[in-house]
C-alpha cells in the first residue's frame, strides 16, 4: 500500500458504457496526475491537477473526463471508449507540482479492458 | 520526450550487485535525477533521487558523475524480486516523463 488507492483494480466495459475510475490519497499532497500505460509502451501523462485545478491536459480525447473535487480525490470518467483505450491507468500524487522537488507516489493502477 | 537514455535490458545474477546506467547529457544545474521501478503491471515505485552528491537509502545507491551527465543506480545484492523495469527520469517541464527504461532480469 503506497498511500494512493485506486479502484477498481480491474474493469471490463463495453464501448457504449459509462464508468469511472477513482483515485484517493491521504498523504496530504496537493497535486494529482493521471497516466495511461498501453501494452509495451511508456507511461503517458494525461492530466495534471494542482490544488483541484486542472493545469495540464495532454491532448486527451474528450471521452476521458477528469474530475478533482478536492486535493485528496481524483476521478476519470469514461464514456464511449474504443478498444484501443484498453490500458493500465495509473494515478499519482505529489506534495507540490514541481517534479524537480517532489517525487510522485503512484497507485497500483486500474487495468481497463474495452470490449 | 524523455531526457535520458538507458539500455533496454540487463541481466544480473541473484545476490550480485546490479549496476544500471543512465545518460542525461542535457541535464541542467538544478535538475534532479529520479529513479523509479515498475514491477509487472503495478504502479511505479520510487527508489531514489539526487542532484549532485551520491545518495544511498535502504533500497539502492545512486552515483552521479561529477559533470552530472550520467548516473548509475546500484542495487547492492539483487534478489529475484528486483526483476522490474527501471526508469531514470529527469523531470521535463516540472513533470515526470517516463521513457522505456531498462528491463532488469535477476536470474537465480
Amino acid at each position: 500500500e503506497t498511500g494512493v488507492t485506486q479502484t477498481p483494480r480491474h474493469l471490463v466495459m463495453g464501448m457504449t458504457n459509462k464508468k469511472s475510475l477513482k483515485c484517493e490519497q491521504h498523504l496530504g499532497h496537493n497535486a494529482m496526475y493521471w497516466y495511461k500505460q498501453s501494452a509495451k509502451k511508456p507511461l503517458e501523462l494525461m492530466f495534471v491537477y494542482n490544488f483541484k485545478e486542472q493545469t495540464e491536459n495532454n491532448s486527451v480525447p474528450s471521452r476521458f473526463s477528469p474530475e478533482c473535487p478536492n486535493s485528496s480525490h481524483l476521478f476519470l470518467h469514461l464514456h464511449t471508449l474504443q478498444p484501443e483505450d484498453s490500458a493500465l491507468y495509473l494515478c499519482a500524487s505529489s506534495q507540490g507540482q514541481g517534479a524537480s522537488n517532489y517525487g510522485y507516489t503512484f497507485g497500483s493502477g486500474t487495468r481497463l479492458t474495452v470490449v | 520526450d524523455a531526457k535520458t537514455t538507458q539500455p533496454p535490458s540487463m541481466d544480473c545474477a541473484e545476490g550480485r550487485a546490479a549496476n544500471l546506467p543512465c545518460n542525461h547529457s542535457t541535464i541542467s544545474g538544478n535538475e534532479y535525477v529520479y529513479w523509479y521501478r515498475q514491477i509487472h503491471s503495478q504502479g511505479p515505485q520510487y527508489i531514489i533521487h539526487g542532484l549532485k552528491n551520491n545518495e544511498t537509502n535502504e533500497m539502492a545507491s545512486l552515483i552521479i558523475t561529477e559533470d552530472r551527465k550520467s548516473s548509475t543506480l546500484i542495487l547492492p545484492h539483487a534478489t529475484l524480486r528486483d526483476t522490474a523495469v527501471y526508469y531514470c527520469i529527469v523531470p521535463y517541464s516540472e513533470k515526470l516523463v517516463f521513457g522505456k527504461g531498462t528491463k532488469l532480469t535477476v536470474n537465480p
